[in-house]
Protein backbone atom coordinates (compact mmCIF):
# COMPACT_ATOMS: atom_id res chain seq x y z
CA UNK A 1 0.00 0.00 0.00
CA UNK A 2 0.83 3.47 -0.33
CA UNK A 3 3.03 4.98 2.50
CA UNK A 4 3.73 8.57 3.09
CA UNK A 5 6.78 9.54 5.81
CA UNK A 6 7.02 12.33 7.90
CA UNK A 7 10.25 13.71 9.64
CA UNK A 8 11.01 14.36 12.36
CA UNK A 9 8.42 12.82 14.28
CA UNK A 10 8.90 15.12 16.78
CA UNK A 11 10.46 18.59 17.35
CA UNK A 12 11.45 20.70 20.50
CA UNK A 13 12.58 24.94 19.59
CA UNK A 14 12.58 27.67 20.95
CA UNK A 15 10.22 30.64 20.21
CA UNK A 16 11.47 32.39 17.21
CA UNK A 17 13.38 30.20 15.66
CA UNK A 18 12.17 28.28 12.49
CA UNK A 19 11.29 24.66 11.85
CA UNK A 20 11.06 22.48 8.57
CA UNK A 21 8.84 19.46 8.87
CA UNK A 22 9.15 17.21 5.43
CA UNK A 23 6.58 14.95 4.34
CA UNK A 24 7.75 12.22 1.45
CA UNK A 25 5.95 9.59 -0.24
CA UNK A 26 7.62 6.45 -0.51
CA UNK A 27 6.28 4.34 -3.16
CA UNK A 28 4.25 6.59 -5.15
CA UNK A 29 4.87 10.19 -6.82
CA UNK A 30 2.16 12.89 -4.93
CA UNK A 31 1.15 15.40 -7.68
CA UNK A 32 -0.39 17.04 -4.64
CA UNK A 33 0.13 17.35 -0.64
CA UNK A 34 -2.10 18.71 1.85
CA UNK A 35 -1.07 19.89 5.33
CA UNK A 36 -3.15 19.34 8.28
CA UNK A 37 -2.64 20.69 12.04
CA UNK A 38 -4.47 18.86 14.79
CA UNK A 39 -4.31 20.81 18.40
CA UNK A 40 -5.03 18.03 21.06
CA UNK A 41 -8.72 16.74 21.30
CA UNK A 42 -9.38 18.25 18.38
CA UNK A 43 -9.69 17.62 14.28
CA UNK A 44 -7.70 17.95 11.55
CA UNK A 45 -7.80 21.64 10.00
CA UNK A 46 -6.26 21.44 6.37
CA UNK A 47 -3.99 24.64 6.04
CA UNK A 48 -2.89 24.32 2.96
CA UNK A 49 -2.94 22.58 -0.88
CA UNK A 50 0.34 22.07 -2.33
CA UNK A 51 0.54 20.86 -6.16
CA UNK A 52 4.37 20.25 -7.31
CA UNK A 53 5.97 23.07 -8.99
CA UNK A 54 3.37 25.67 -8.53
CA UNK A 55 3.15 27.81 -5.14
CA UNK A 56 0.43 26.54 -2.47
CA UNK A 57 -3.06 27.15 -1.86
CA UNK A 58 -3.76 28.32 1.82
CA UNK A 59 -6.82 28.12 3.96
CA UNK A 60 -8.80 31.05 4.94
CA UNK A 61 -6.95 32.32 8.29
CA UNK A 62 -3.57 30.32 7.91
CA UNK A 63 -0.67 32.82 7.02
CA UNK A 64 1.28 32.01 4.10
CA UNK A 65 4.32 33.60 5.75
CA UNK A 66 4.69 32.00 8.51
CA UNK A 67 3.50 28.40 7.13
CA UNK A 68 5.92 27.82 4.03
CA UNK A 69 5.08 25.06 1.70
CA UNK A 70 7.20 24.24 -0.93
CA UNK A 71 6.52 20.85 -3.06
CA UNK A 72 9.57 20.48 -5.07
CA UNK A 73 9.66 16.85 -6.30
CA UNK A 74 6.78 14.59 -6.84
CA UNK A 75 7.50 12.85 -3.59
CA UNK A 76 8.50 15.48 -1.20
CA UNK A 77 6.85 18.48 0.35
CA UNK A 78 8.13 20.43 2.94
CA UNK A 79 6.51 22.92 6.18
CA UNK A 80 8.61 25.42 7.32
CA UNK A 81 7.63 26.94 10.28
CA UNK A 82 8.65 30.25 10.56
CA UNK A 83 9.23 32.24 13.36
CA UNK A 84 7.90 29.81 15.75
CA UNK A 85 5.68 30.56 19.10
CA UNK A 86 4.02 28.68 21.57
CA UNK A 87 0.92 28.62 20.37
CA UNK A 88 2.48 27.07 17.05
CA UNK A 89 2.92 24.18 18.94
CA UNK A 90 0.64 21.92 18.00
CA UNK A 91 0.62 18.24 15.93
CA UNK A 92 1.09 18.50 12.06
CA UNK A 93 -0.05 16.31 9.62
CA UNK A 94 0.39 15.54 5.63
CA UNK A 95 -1.51 13.69 3.12
CA UNK A 96 -0.35 13.07 0.10
CA UNK A 97 -2.01 11.54 -3.28
CA UNK A 98 -1.36 10.16 -6.66
CA UNK A 99 -1.71 11.38 -10.24
CA UNK A 100 -5.12 11.46 -10.99
CA UNK A 101 -6.08 8.27 -12.25
CA UNK A 102 -3.11 6.13 -11.27
CA UNK A 103 -3.73 2.38 -9.94
CA UNK A 104 -1.90 0.88 -7.43
CA UNK A 105 -0.59 2.34 -4.66
CA UNK A 106 -1.88 6.22 -4.38
CA UNK A 107 -4.80 5.81 -6.06
CA UNK A 108 -7.57 8.42 -5.84
CA UNK A 109 -7.74 8.83 -2.28
CA UNK A 110 -5.28 10.81 -0.34
CA UNK A 111 -2.60 8.47 2.35
CA UNK A 112 -1.49 10.58 5.61
CA UNK A 113 1.87 10.41 7.24
CA UNK A 114 2.14 9.70 10.57
CA UNK A 115 2.54 13.29 12.14
CA UNK A 116 5.19 15.70 13.13
CA UNK A 117 4.89 16.70 16.92
CA UNK A 118 5.72 20.62 17.43
CA UNK A 119 6.38 22.28 20.41
CA UNK A 120 7.46 25.83 20.81
CA UNK A 121 8.71 26.73 24.14
CA UNK B 1 -22.21 26.14 12.68
CA UNK B 2 -19.70 23.29 12.12
CA UNK B 3 -19.67 22.06 8.74
CA UNK B 4 -19.50 18.71 10.28
CA UNK B 5 -20.39 17.29 13.68
CA UNK B 6 -19.20 14.17 15.56
CA UNK B 7 -19.94 14.07 19.14
CA UNK B 8 -16.69 13.91 20.77
CA UNK B 9 -17.15 11.03 23.48
CA UNK B 10 -15.39 9.47 25.10
CA UNK B 11 -17.17 6.28 24.51
CA UNK B 12 -17.04 2.97 26.41
CA UNK B 13 -18.35 -0.08 25.66
CA UNK B 14 -17.39 -3.92 26.63
CA UNK B 15 -15.84 -6.19 24.56
CA UNK B 16 -18.44 -7.64 21.36
CA UNK B 17 -20.81 -4.93 21.82
CA UNK B 18 -21.96 -3.19 18.53
CA UNK B 19 -20.61 0.13 18.36
CA UNK B 20 -22.37 2.88 16.84
CA UNK B 21 -20.65 6.13 15.72
CA UNK B 22 -22.39 9.10 14.07
CA UNK B 23 -21.63 12.74 12.41
CA UNK B 24 -24.07 15.23 10.97
CA UNK B 25 -23.12 17.72 8.48
CA UNK B 26 -24.71 20.81 6.86
CA UNK B 27 -23.36 21.16 3.60
CA UNK B 28 -25.21 19.13 0.88
CA UNK B 29 -22.44 19.62 -1.40
CA UNK B 30 -20.65 16.34 0.23
CA UNK B 31 -20.85 13.88 -1.57
CA UNK B 32 -18.12 11.72 -0.47
CA UNK B 33 -18.15 10.46 2.96
CA UNK B 34 -15.14 8.66 4.65
CA UNK B 35 -13.86 7.67 8.20
CA UNK B 36 -10.69 7.01 9.66
CA UNK B 37 -8.87 5.68 12.64
CA UNK B 38 -6.56 7.45 14.40
CA UNK B 39 -4.13 5.66 17.08
CA UNK B 40 -2.75 8.15 19.46
CA UNK B 41 0.16 10.09 18.13
CA UNK B 42 -0.50 8.84 14.44
CA UNK B 43 -1.77 9.97 11.92
CA UNK B 44 -5.11 8.76 10.42
CA UNK B 45 -6.04 5.31 8.95
CA UNK B 46 -8.76 5.43 6.10
CA UNK B 47 -11.36 2.44 7.15
CA UNK B 48 -14.06 3.34 4.92
CA UNK B 49 -15.09 5.41 1.91
CA UNK B 50 -18.68 5.76 0.61
CA UNK B 51 -20.26 7.94 -2.44
CA UNK B 52 -23.32 9.20 -2.34
CA UNK B 53 -26.09 8.06 0.01
CA UNK B 54 -26.51 4.02 0.68
CA UNK B 55 -24.40 1.05 2.93
CA UNK B 56 -21.04 -0.37 2.70
CA UNK B 57 -19.32 -3.28 4.68
CA UNK B 58 -16.00 -4.27 4.98
CA UNK B 59 -15.71 -7.02 7.53
CA UNK B 60 -16.82 -6.10 10.95
CA UNK B 61 -17.26 -2.03 9.76
CA UNK B 62 -20.38 -1.01 8.43
CA UNK B 63 -20.70 2.52 7.08
CA UNK B 64 -24.51 4.16 5.94
CA UNK B 65 -24.92 7.70 4.87
CA UNK B 66 -28.66 9.47 4.60
CA UNK B 67 -28.01 12.68 2.29
CA UNK B 68 -31.51 13.16 3.25
CA UNK B 69 -30.89 13.81 6.83
CA UNK B 70 -27.22 14.98 6.25
CA UNK B 71 -26.42 12.11 8.59
CA UNK B 72 -23.56 9.32 8.16
CA UNK B 73 -23.15 6.37 10.80
CA UNK B 74 -20.23 3.71 11.44
CA UNK B 75 -21.00 0.44 12.76
CA UNK B 76 -17.84 -1.76 14.23
CA UNK B 77 -19.59 -5.15 15.41
CA UNK B 78 -18.04 -7.62 17.63
CA UNK B 79 -15.89 -4.81 19.15
CA UNK B 80 -12.37 -5.71 20.50
CA UNK B 81 -10.00 -3.77 22.30
CA UNK B 82 -7.80 -3.42 19.08
CA UNK B 83 -10.17 -1.21 17.91
CA UNK B 84 -10.12 1.51 20.91
CA UNK B 85 -8.90 4.52 18.94
CA UNK B 86 -10.81 7.76 17.45
CA UNK B 87 -13.13 8.03 14.83
CA UNK B 88 -13.13 10.51 12.48
CA UNK B 89 -15.64 11.52 10.14
CA UNK B 90 -14.77 13.04 7.01
CA UNK B 91 -16.62 14.41 4.25
CA UNK B 92 -15.84 16.04 0.26
CA UNK B 93 -17.43 17.65 -2.43
CA UNK B 94 -15.69 15.89 -5.22
CA UNK B 95 -13.50 12.87 -4.00
CA UNK B 96 -11.71 11.44 -0.98
CA UNK B 97 -8.11 12.85 -2.73
CA UNK B 98 -9.38 16.14 -2.61
CA UNK B 99 -10.01 18.82 -0.04
CA UNK B 100 -11.92 16.86 3.23
CA UNK B 101 -13.54 18.34 5.97
CA UNK B 102 -13.31 16.22 8.86
CA UNK B 103 -15.40 16.07 12.34
CA UNK B 104 -13.63 16.05 15.77
CA UNK B 105 -13.16 12.66 16.23
CA UNK B 106 -14.78 10.36 18.83
CA UNK B 107 -12.49 8.24 21.18
CA UNK B 108 -13.66 5.04 21.51
CA UNK B 109 -12.27 2.83 23.97
CA UNK B 110 -13.12 -1.13 24.04
CA UNK B 111 -13.31 -2.83 27.94
CA UNK B 112 -11.98 -6.07 27.69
Amino acid sequence: GAVVSQHPSRVICKSGTSVKIECRSLDFQATTMFWYRQFPKQSLMLMATSNEGSKATYEQGVEKDKFLINHASLTLSTLTVTSAHPEDSSFYICSARSNPGTSGAGGETQYFGPGTRLLVL
Amino acid sequence: QKEVEQDPGPLSVPEGAIVSLNCTYSNSAFQYFMWYRQYSRKGPELLMYTYSSGNKEDGRFTAQVDKSSKYISLFIRDSQPSDSATYLCAMSEYSSASKIIFGSGTRLSIRP
